[in-house]
């Protein structure tokens, strides 16, 4: 089961910052956040991942909270092309065999 | 370097059918992953191939199986064809199991039954 709890939708106006919530209150001490998404009629591609400390990359920021309950995926500045379904994933790395546990994710809808 | 490529793109059968779905990996990776889309709903995962031998399995019944080549390559099929199978297969593929190997999938064939 998903360990993870997302709103299923937000809307979002083009050029202003998209900020996605996740809860996953029960993660435990070796478990990473990750965030894919999945853009209509394709496979979810990977966004971000971290631990505790904040993350960014080209596509995105990963914002986690100290008590590493909550996170929040930032898209600096949203585009018609971010439309698209975002999936939180809680996961060890140490674990054997890298499969993904996707719960219902996140409907964004990025607007004109 | 190509990507994560799936075939056919859309598949039509009726119930009872069986099918074959493939998938030719990243190159270079040597792990494929087989997950099941329904609509309106996340992946769910189905089974991993590591070097040819299944290495972990979801919950699906046994008429799912999957088969891994030497050239890391790989088939999906499913015997006794339902009509809760219609959804998105989608592959996946990585170099290594753990999770520190990012998994790069490919946009999936739609199987619809009828």
């Amino acid at each position: 089961d998903a360990k993870t709890t997302q709103p299923t939708s937000m809307d979002c106006a083009e050029g202003r910052a998209a900020n996605l919530p996740c809860n996953h209150s029960t993660i435990s001490g070796n478990e990473y956040v990750y965030w894919y998404r999945q853009i209509h009629s394709q496979g979810p591609q990977y966004i971000i991942h971290g631990l505790k400390n904040n993350e960014t990359n080209e596509m995105a920021s990963l914002i986690i909270t100290e008590d590493r309950k909550s996170s929040t995926l930032i898209l600096p500045h949203a585009t018609l092309r971010d439309t698209a379904v975002y999936y939180c994933i809680v996961r060890g790395l140490r674990e054997y065999g890298n499969k993904l546990v996707f719960g219902a994710g996140t409907i964004l809808r990025v607007k004109s | 370097e190509t990507g994560v490529t799936q075939s056919p793109t859309h598949l039509i059968k009726t119930r009872g059918q069986q099918v074959t779905l493939r998938c030719s990996s990243q190159s270079g990776h040597n792990t494929v992953s087989w997950y099941q889309q329904a609509l309106g709903q996340g992946p769910q995962f189905i089974f991993q191939y590591y070097r040819e031998e299944e290495n972990g399995r979801g919950n699906f019944p046994p008429r799912f199986s999957g088969l891994q080549f030497p050239n890391y390559s790989s088939e999906l099929n499913v015997n006794a064809l339902e009509l809760d199978d219609s959804a998105l297969y989608l592959c996946a593929s990585s170099w290594g199991t753990s999770g520190y190997n990012e998994q790069f999938f490919g946009p999936g064939t739609r199987l619809t039954v009828l």
